[in-house]
């Protein structure tokens, strides 16, 4: 049974970089089988996909975020994380990774737990 | 990119059917088989229940089953149960190689 563990800093101050690893388990990031991608989702609103990364390093981003995130994969810790910088309040949210089965066309058939990151000084 | 856009609620008695519509564009919802359902209950991850329109999942009830015409892909819940209370999002591939959500739906069970 493939699990996904988010892991960060529940609390960033304002400019400061929210940094947050995404642990998979049960499966490995080197099938090259599936994409993988950070979502979030801020209190009481909807879901916002952030970006994907694939084994191999490549990246897509959500346009909106693009010039702040960073997406990288460390495959033989089986980990990848994300880097968002110049954070604000409005990047107060619960985090979320998951696994994308389609191939980067949004199929995320398993997410971790979501962990929350409160941007605040 | 705008978000797809969902209903804000639907309610439904046990079982009834009810329907959560999902309304795009030829950029995303019209222009591709890549539309998914997703179910949050309170507190958890969502819950993947439909993909690439009206595919459920291995283990999704078939009380659950999605479609698409045009610019809009509908979710529909048949035979309404207690434990379906939760909130309902619609995502989609892009033109632009991005993928996007509804805004969410909240589905009350009466």
């Amino acid at each position: 049974q493939v699990q996904l563990q988010e892991s960060g800093p529940g609390l960033v101050k304002p400019s400061q970089t929210l940094s947050l690893t995404c642990t998979v388990s049960g499966g490995s990031i080197s099938s090259g089988d599936y994409y993988w991608s950070w979502i979030r989702q801020p209190p009481g609103k909807g879901l916002e996909w952030i970006g994907y990364i694939y084994y191999s390093g490549s990246t897509y981003n959500n346009p909106s975020l693009r010039s702040r995130v960073t997406i990288s994969v460390d495959t033989s810790k089986n980990q990848f994380s994300l880097k968002l910088s110049s954070v604000t309040a409005a990047d107060t949210a619960v985090y979320y990774c998951a696994r994308d089965h389609s191939y980067g066309y949004g199929t995320f058939d398993y997410w971790g737990q979501g962990t929350l990151v409160t941007v605040s000084s | 990119q705008s978000a797809l856009t969902q209903p804000a609620s639907v309610s439904g008695s046990p079982g009834q059917s009810i329907t959560i519509s999902c309304t795009g564009t030829s950029s995303d919802v019209g222009g591709y088989k890549y539309v998914s359902w997703y179910q949050q209950h309170p507190g958890k991850a969502p819950k993947l229940m439909i993909y690439d329109v009206s595919n459920r999942p291995s283990g999704i009830s078939n009380r659950f089953s999605g479609s698409k015409s045009g610019n809009t892909a509908s979710l529909t819940i048949s035979g309404l149960q207690a434990e379906d209370e939760a909130d309902y999002y619609c995502s989609s591939y892009t033109s632009s190689s991005t993928l996007v959500f509804g805004g969410g739906t909240k589905l009350t069970v009466l």
